[in-house]
């Protein structure tokens, strides 16, 4: 079963312009995670956030956690053709355990 | 970041044979590794997390005679899908961890004829 869901289930936007995808999880986390998708391939893991943390950065993205209303959200500033892929959010009860995926979101970036 | 890798990347099959996918961790020992499957434009869904030397564990609706899992060594598990399906064709992706986060492999791809 899936943890959440992932809102926009797709997005398209102009390069160089901002990207804001945002996850909801339905139980209490020790960690909530990105990861990064292209289109056949493997996840490449983006940024880590702990459930005590409410935002964090790395190079060009963003990252907030709302654990009152178990919710997340990942901005990426200045948007680049080579960022188009999808995006899982990804939560744990606690370190190594079993992760859940989010439902993603497709983002497209126009030329 | 650590490396997992899979093998093999692609494979076909005829339906009722079985088909071994083994992921290892390269350059350090996972204490627990996860397998995942994905079916086109869907997200990653967990079949089941196994520890070295000891059964895994399935999550629910997830056959274990159908999708057998080994995982014999901190740096190798292997998934086979035994009397394989066209409804198995799937990406099945392994993770390796020993904290936080998972390390994926890059994934297999199975296509049962």
């Amino acid at each position: 079963s899936q943890q959440g869901e992932e809102d926009p289930q797709a997005l398209s936007i102009q390069e160089g312009e901002n990207a804001t995808m945002n996850c909801s999880y339905k139980t209490s986390i020790n960690n909530l995670q990105w990861y990064r998708q292209n289109s056949g391939r493997g996840l490449v893991h983006l940024i880590l956030i702990r459930s005590n943390e409410r935002e964090k950065h790395s190079g060009r993205l963003r990252v907030t956690l709302d654990t009152s209303k178990k919710s997340s959200s990942l901005l990426i500033t200045a948007s680049r053709a080579a960022d188009t892929a999808s995006y899982f959010c990804a939560t744990d009860k606690s370190s190594a355990s079993k992760i859940i995926f989010g439902s993603g979101t497709r983002l497209s970036i126009r030329p | 970041g650590a490396v997992v890798s899979q093998h093999p990347s692609w494979v076909i099959c005829k339906s009722g044979t079985s088909v071994k996918i083994e992921c290892r961790s390269l350059d350090f020992q996972a204490t627990t590794m996860f397998w995942y499957r994905q079916f086109p434009k869907q997200s990653l869904m967990l079949m089941a997390t196994s520890n070295e030397g000891s059964k895994a564990t399935y999550e629910q609706g997830v056959e274990k005679d159908k999708f057998l899992i080994n995982h014999a060594s901190l740096t190798l598990s292997t998934l086979t899908v035994t009397s394989a399906h066209p409804e198995d064709s799937s990406f099945y992706i392994c993770s390796a961890a020993t904290d936080s986060p998972q390390f994926f492999g890059p994934g297999t791809r199975l296509t049962v004829l």
